[in-house]
């Protein structure tokens, strides 16, 4: 089955850090990736996307990009912001013979302080 | 811009009562989704439906059922309320679509606790 391995949090980091959370997956077939956020006490919200390999997404600063080879969509932004503080998850969509799967990571907190 | 609500925010109930969580997304989607959301766990998909009267198990259906008897709402039910069910619930909405990517967008989430 599909399944979706994320670095654990939470993650603290100072403003203006670097940050990079770390996400594996296993699917068959060609997945695609995506990565939502969910900032406190609000619903997830699709983050970015990647439909294929070598296929970058990127919103607000931040990006991933679909390695095949190493089966791996890490998410990466050059300078972080305290408003950058929620949670990030990482999800791979599948489909085929008539019924799609999307898997979701188990979540990596982000806390980032002035 | 989509917008997908859920009934309560935060519902206390008690044990063996029967709980209702409604959903009601407004972009004429043909997917609808609950989740639970656990710390540790993440999201696990409880049913989905992607057309008015039907339905599909999850990951985790055991112990809750579900109704759409209209296009735009999706309701989560809990026969028997337990302990075991509280948790953060997540109602999201989709297009439909079997192949390639498609986003689907999430409602705020209602916290069950259950005494």
């Amino acid at each position: 089955g599909n399944s979706v391995t994320q670095m654990e949090g939470p993650v603290t980091l100072s403003e203006e850090a670097f940050l990079t959370i770390n996400c594996t997956y296993t699917a068959t077939g060609y997945p695609s990736l995506f990565w939502y956020v969910q900032y406190p006490g609000e619903g997830l919200q699709l983050l970015l996307k990647a439909t294929k390999a070598d296929d970058k997404g990127s919103n607000k600063g931040f990006e991933a990009t679909y390695r095949k080879e190493t089966t791996s969509f890490h998410l990466e932004k050059g300078s972080v912001q305290v408003s950058d503080s929620a949670v990030y998850f990482c999800a791979l969509f599948t489909s085929g013979a008539g019924s799609y799967q999307l898997t979701f990571g188990k979540g990596t907190k982000l806390s980032v302080i002035p | 811009d989509v917008k997908v609500t859920q009934s309560s925010r935060y519902l206390v109930k008690r044990t063996g009562e029967k709980v209702f969580l409604e959903c009601v997304q407004d972009m004429d989607h043909e997917n609808m989704f609950w989740y639970r959301q656990d710390p540790g766990l993440g999201l696990r998909l409880i049913y989905f439906s992607y057309d008015v009267k039907m339905k599909e198990k999850g990951d985790i259906p055991e112990g809750y059922s579900v109704s759409r008897e209209k296009k735009e709402r999706f309701s989560l039910i809990l026969e028997s309320a337990s302990t075991n069910q509280t948790s953060m619930y997540l109602c999201a909405s989709s297009l439909l679509g079997l192949a390639g990517a498609y986003e689907q967008y999430f409602g705020p989430g209602t916290r069950l606790t259950v005494t």
